[in-house]
């Protein structure tokens, strides 16, 4: 069956690393999206692409990035760990504009 | 004012009640709407869309008030593995694959 994997599931790092979170969907979407989510804030979308080298930034895009060389993936990097980038991170890819998300099962992220 | 508001509960009914929930958003513009369930620490998951007309999923029906700018979701016959947060998700002002979420609505459902 076709699916959208995130690893790793769990990642302890430290302030001032670089870390890259990777996303992989089977179902040939040509969008895909990461998003966070906080206690208090919900699901907050942080960068997103309609499709290969296609990148566009969220509401809060600051201290990451994306980069999208095939259908398939979508890595978010961090550039320099955040103790306030410590969350839980969901990348979810969708067929169509308008259309449903389908979400990886997360990735959470402590930074410290 | 927030793109998508939602009021976080928790919302605490006894098995079998009926419950429901709304949503407010913004953008008078926005086109496409669902709802979606997540449990604790899991990933959220489509429950249903919302339609124009309202729609229907067994014990779930979604409705959508365009004048008032809400969308709603109504649970009968509450049963306790309907426990969980209820998130609603609207299409960006502009850019139809883009959802905002709202920040969830907790449901616990009692023996």
């Amino acid at each position: 069956d076709a699916e959208i994997t995130q690893s790793p599931r769990h990642k302890i790092t430290e302030t001032g690393r670089q870390v890259t979170l990777a996303c992989h969907q089977t179902w040939n979407h040509n969008n895909m999206f990461w998003y966070r989510q906080d206690l208090g804030h919900g699901l907050r979308l942080i960068h997103y692409s309609y499709g290969v080298q296609d990148t566009n930034k969220g509401e809060v895009s600051d201290g990451y990035s994306v980069s999208r060389s095939n259908t398939e993936d979508l890595p978010l990097t961090l550039e320099s760990a955040a103790s306030s980038q410590t969350s839980v991170y969901f990348c979810a890819s969708s067929p169509n504009l308008g259309e449903k998300l389908f979400f990886g099962s997360g990735t959470q992220l402590s930074v410290l | 004012r927030k793109e998508v508001e939602q009021d976080p509960g928790p919302f605490n009914v006894p098995e079998g009640a009926t419950v429901a929930f709304n949503c407010t958003y913004s953008n008078s513009a926005s086109q496409s709407f669902f709802w979606y369930r997540q449990d604790c620490r899991k990933e959220p998951k489509l429950l249903m869309s919302v339609y124009s007309s309202g729609n229907e999923d067994g014990r779930f029906t979604a409705q959508l008030n365009r004048a008032s700018q809400y969308i709603s979701l109504l649970i009968r016959d509450s049963k306790l593995s309907d426990s969980a947060t209820y998130l609603c998700a609207v299409n960006s002002a502009g850019t139809a694959s883009k959802l905002t979420f709202g920040t969830g609505t907790r449901l616990q459902v009692t023996l």
